[in-house]
């Protein structure tokens, strides 16, 4: 009964490779983000949808694309990966706005070697 | 720019004190704030929120106080135990944005 559930936990690659993330939400939330968390443990928002719609899409390089295809899902796909994108990756749903609690997954940790 | 800050990145406390930990905002125009419990592994959980009609809410062993003179937000926990052992975030939001304003983040560490 996960609420927010994101595959996988893990992901080592090489550089150059793609490579995607799933995250899927059972709460019926209207928003979904994905947060990137840096080995000092600051928390910085990529990206947000509200019912399949993008409504924020911060300076990240556009080798990061989001997809959304319906209001339970939104996965991440990374294209030429790069020793800089290692990083935990989280995903997270909301009710509405940003004046309703985030409910995240677990992450997911990528290494690019 | 305007941001969320925290003024301790480490606190040590022995198990069964009270544990405060502190956030600074700047932006006064935010109206929502709220408190996150990040344990290793794990993605960060909700905690407690406060919207700027209000100077504290109480929870379950937690509350949280704001200041809005000083532009000061605190997570106090009662009789801390082992598991309350994780990093804490606080964020800011104004006017429903989709896009919290994060701080770095205080490391609680219980101490025996």
């Amino acid at each position: 009964d996960t609420a927010v559930s994101q595959t996988p936990k893990y992901l080592v690659t090489q550089m150059g490779n793609d490579k995607s993330i799933k995250c899927e939400q059972n709460l019926g939330h209207d928003t979904m983000y994905w947060y990137k968390q840096d080995s000092k443990k600051f928390l910085k928002i990529m990206f947000s949808y509200n019912n399949k719609e993008l409504i924020i899409n911060e300076t990240v390089p556009n080798r990061f694309s989001p997809k959304s295809p319906d209001k339970a899902h939104l996965n991440l796909h990374i294209n030429s990966l790069e020793l800089g994108d290692s990083a935990v990756y989280f995903c997270a749903s909301s009710q509405r706005d940003g004046n309703s609690p985030l409910h995240f997954g677990n992450g997911t940790r990528l290494t690019v070697t | 720019g305007e941001s969320v800050g925290l003024h301790l990145p480490t606190l040590s406390v022995q198990e069964g004190d009270n544990s405060i930990i502190n956030c600074a905002y700047s932006n006064s125009a935010s109206d929502y704030f709220i408190w996150y419990k990040q344990e290793s592994g794990k993605g960060p959980q909700f905690i407690i929120d406060i919207r700027s009609n209000m100077d504290k809410r109480q929870g379950q062993r937690v509350t949280v106080l704001l200041n809005k003179t000083v532009k000061h937000l605190s997570l106090q926990i009662a009789a801390t135990q082992p598991g309350d052992s994780a990093v804490y975030f606080c964020a800011e939001n104004m006017d429903s944005n989709y896009q919290l304003i994060w701080g770095a983040g205080t490391k609680l560490i219980i101490k025996p």
